[in-house]
């Protein structure tokens, strides 16, 4: 397995661009989230999904959209970059109900994307 | 909201040295994971754990639910051993995924 992929790994855009960051799994993963990674802040939910279909927002959704058309993909879209956008975005999942116990609880992380905006 | 508060901020250790790295929270919690990220890298999880104790090689993990605390032990610790360690708690159960994190605490181990 190939675990959580994103991509991609660098990019730098310019206030008022838009861009998808890419994310995939290949677990067979229920939840499935975006988190983005501040100086001094912690780790912060942006968006997160259950399943196929079915999306919510986080603790810092403003200015982002998720969509999830199929377990694999959990695509992350900036509308309109600001730069207080910029961060290390991690997407990460979890197998979900259908493993046991705690498992389902497992936090698989993706290598992360580092994002400037200027 | 659950607050996750860690300490040490910084850690500075000789190779060799015990280490221990405490998180605190607020509301009582369905699981917490302990994660660790070197400088530059990604974020892998050690430990996920409800209760009681867990240890893997060198690295062990204490949770007391009635206290609301955990522990991070690092023996023998080695410069290898420097990262950022983050504990994070999901609160609830159920298909409550969500996690809520530590600012993390920075590991530096010196040869």
């Amino acid at each position: 397995n190939a675990g959580v992929t994103q991509t991609p790994k660098f990019q730098v855009l310019k206030t008022g661009q838009s861009m998808t960051l890419q994310c995939a799994q290949d677990m067979n993963h229920e939840y499935m989230s975006w988190y983005r990674q501040d100086p001094g802040m912690g780790l912060r939910l942006i968006h997160y999904s259950v399943g196929a279909g079915i999306t919510d927002q986080g603790e810092v959704p403003n200015g982002y959209n998720v969509s999830r058309s199929t377990t694999e993909d959990f695509p992350l879209r900036l509308l309109s970059a600001a730069p207080s956008q910029t961060s290390v975005y991690f997407c990460a999942s979890s197998p979900g109900p259908l493993a046991g116990g705690l498992r389902r609880y497992e936090q698989y992380f993706g290598p992360g994307t580092r994002l400037t905006v200027t | 909201k659950n607050e996750v508060e860690q300490s040490p901020q910084n850690l500075t250790a000789q190779e060799g040295e015990f280490i221990t790295i405490n998180c605190s929270y607020s509301v009582g919690i369905s699981a917490l994971h302990w994660l660790q990220q070197h400088p530059g890298g990604g974020i892998v999880s050690l430990f996920m754990l409800s209760s009681g104790k867990k240890k893997h090689g060198r690295l062990i993990a204490t949770i007391n639910i009635q206290e609301k605390h955990s522990s991070l032990h690092i023996t023998a610790s080695h410069p290898r051993d420097s990262a950022v360690y983050i504990c994070a708690v999901r609160s609830g159960g159920g298909s409550n995924y969500k996690l809520t994190f530590g600012k993390g605490t920075l590991l530096t181990v010196n040869p």
